[in-house]
């Protein structure tokens, strides 16, 4: 019954490589997120959709594309990783804010990423 | 512009003891909420209590309290009577209603609290 669920837990790829994380919620949230955390636990948002849309893009390279098939998936998708892509990142969701500014964004477990 | 600021990098304490995490914050909407979320060394994101700007008094949750003080514009976590399972990274967050860009939800540096047995 986990909420959030994000694949792979672990991603250990070469530089260069193109890799994707996929994420799914089962908690019938309107908004979905990717956030990055570097080395430094410093907790960044990249991206938010809302029903499929999106509406949060963070100045993020362009490399990054989020895709949302349904409002129940928010996947990433990266092209030609870099060293500095190494992080943990996190998708969350949670109640549209503007109908519900109280409610919690729920989080996966992370995807540790490191690039070799 | 939003702002979340911890200044706090870590912080040790007794068990049993009770500790505040300090947290101030800087927007410019009137409507928003802070957010308080636990991270354990095994990395998963742990809600913990959450105080919306208009909200009178001050939220608990257990052992969890947050001394809102609006006016100052911080919202400091207290946990009381601390337990070794408390020792984790915590971070401060707030979400505005986004009346001049998208409401999204920042986060502070976090303070990493340790608590000795």
């Amino acid at each position: 019954d986990t909420a959030v669920s994000q694949t792979p837990k672990y991603l250990v790829t070469q530089m260069g490589n193109d890799k994707s994380i996929k994420c799914e919620q089962n908690l019938g949230h309107d908004t979905m997120y990717w956030y990055k955390q570097d080395s430094k636990k410093f907790l960044k948002i990249m991206f938010s959709y809302n029903n499929k849309e999106l509406i949060i893009n963070e100045t993020v390279p362009n490399r990054f594309s989020p895709k949302s098939p349904d409002k129940a998936h928010l996947n990433l998708h990266i092209n030609s990783l870099e060293l500095g892509d190494s992080a943990v990142y996190f998708c969350a969701s949670s109640q549209t804010p503007e109908i519900r500014l109280d409610q919690p964004q729920h989080f996966g477990d992370g995807t540790r990423l490191s690039i070799l | 512009a939003q702002k979340i600021t911890q200044t706090q990098p870590g912080m040790f304490v007794q068990e049993k003891e009770a500790v505040t995490l300090d947290c101030t914050y800087d927007t410019s909407d009137p409507s928003y909420g802070l957010f308080w979320y636990k991270q354990p060394s095994s990395g998963e994101m742990i809600f913990l209590i959450y105080q919306g700007s208009y909200d009178q008094q001050n939220a608990t949750e257990g052992r969890y309290s947050l001394n809102f003080q609006k006016a100052r514009k911080s919202a400091n976590l207290v946990i009381s009577a601390s337990q070794l399972g408390d020792s984790a990274m915590y971070f401060c967050a707030m979400r505005d209603l986004g009346y001049s860009s998208a409401s999204k939800i920042i986060f502070g540096s976090g303070t990493r609290l340790s608590i000795r047995p």
